[in-house]
């Protein structure tokens, strides 16, 4: 059973700080890497996708890979109120197939 | 550019009874998506569609759930008899081409409560 693990959260830091969503992920054959941004009762929509090792970075956000470890993380700098949702971590595997996580519920406090 | 569109919205229905989701993809795009989003857990694949091939549908509940992409074009998901663990978000996706970098564009999704 590949699966893709995500701590639930709350996360909670105060406006202005530094988010660090965490995501470990079952099969080493996973090629791409996706996260997503779920506001509630909303559908997920793309923040940012990586691939190869490293980091990449799309204005406030930062994703890092590290597929030796089977890790991926978002980085949000200078945290906003308006990035309070559930982050979705999703993982291409070896089949194409994307799993996602369970998400993990950042509270950004005023 | 028009996004992916999806009707009902919303759907309320008792168990045992059958109910049906729309699905339009974005204009152009290959592969189509149907996932079952329960309250508190990521979406769970249920069927891939490429063009009006079936690519993987090993988590489709096949004795409840059917679905179908004629033309390639615009779903239709089907659930009959439903149950009271069917409630969920069913969400359509689409991608360009369905390869391991595509990214996949969301729907609105169907919130489907079974009573």
């Amino acid at each position: 059973q590949k699966e893709v693990e995500q701590n639930s959260g709350p996360l909670s830091v105060p406006e202005g700080a530094i988010a660090s969503l965490n995501c470990t992920y079952s099969d080493r054959g996973s090629q791409s890497f996706f996260w997503y941004r779920q506001y509630s009762g909303k559908s997920p929509e793309l923040i940012m996708f990586i691939y190869s090792n490293g980091d990449k970075e799309d204005g406030r956000f930062t994703a890092q890979l590290n597929k030796a470890s089977q890790y991926v993380s978002l980085l949000i700098r200078d945290s906003q109120p308006s990035d309070s949702a559930t982050y979705l971590c999703a993982v291409n595997d070896s089949s194409y197939k994307l799993i996602f996580g369970s998400g993990t519920r950042l509270l950004v406090r005023p | 550019e028009a996004g992916v569109a999806q009707s009902p919205r919303y759907k309320i229905i008792e168990k045992r009874q059958s109910v049906a989701f729309w699905c339009n993809p974005i204009s152009g795009h290959a592969t189509l998506y149907w996932y079952q989003q329960i309250l508190g857990q990521g979406p769970k694949l249920l069927i891939q569609f490429q063009n009006n091939g079936v690519v993987d549908d090993s988590q489709l509940p096949k004795d409840r759930f059917s679905a179908e992409r004629l033309k390639g074009v615009d779903s239709t998901l089907k659930i009959q008899p439903a149950k009271l663990e069917d409630s969920a978000v069913y969400l359509c996706a689409s991608s360009p081409r369905g390869g391991a970098t595509d990214t996949q564009y969301f729907g609105p999704g169907t919130r489907l409560t079974v009573l």
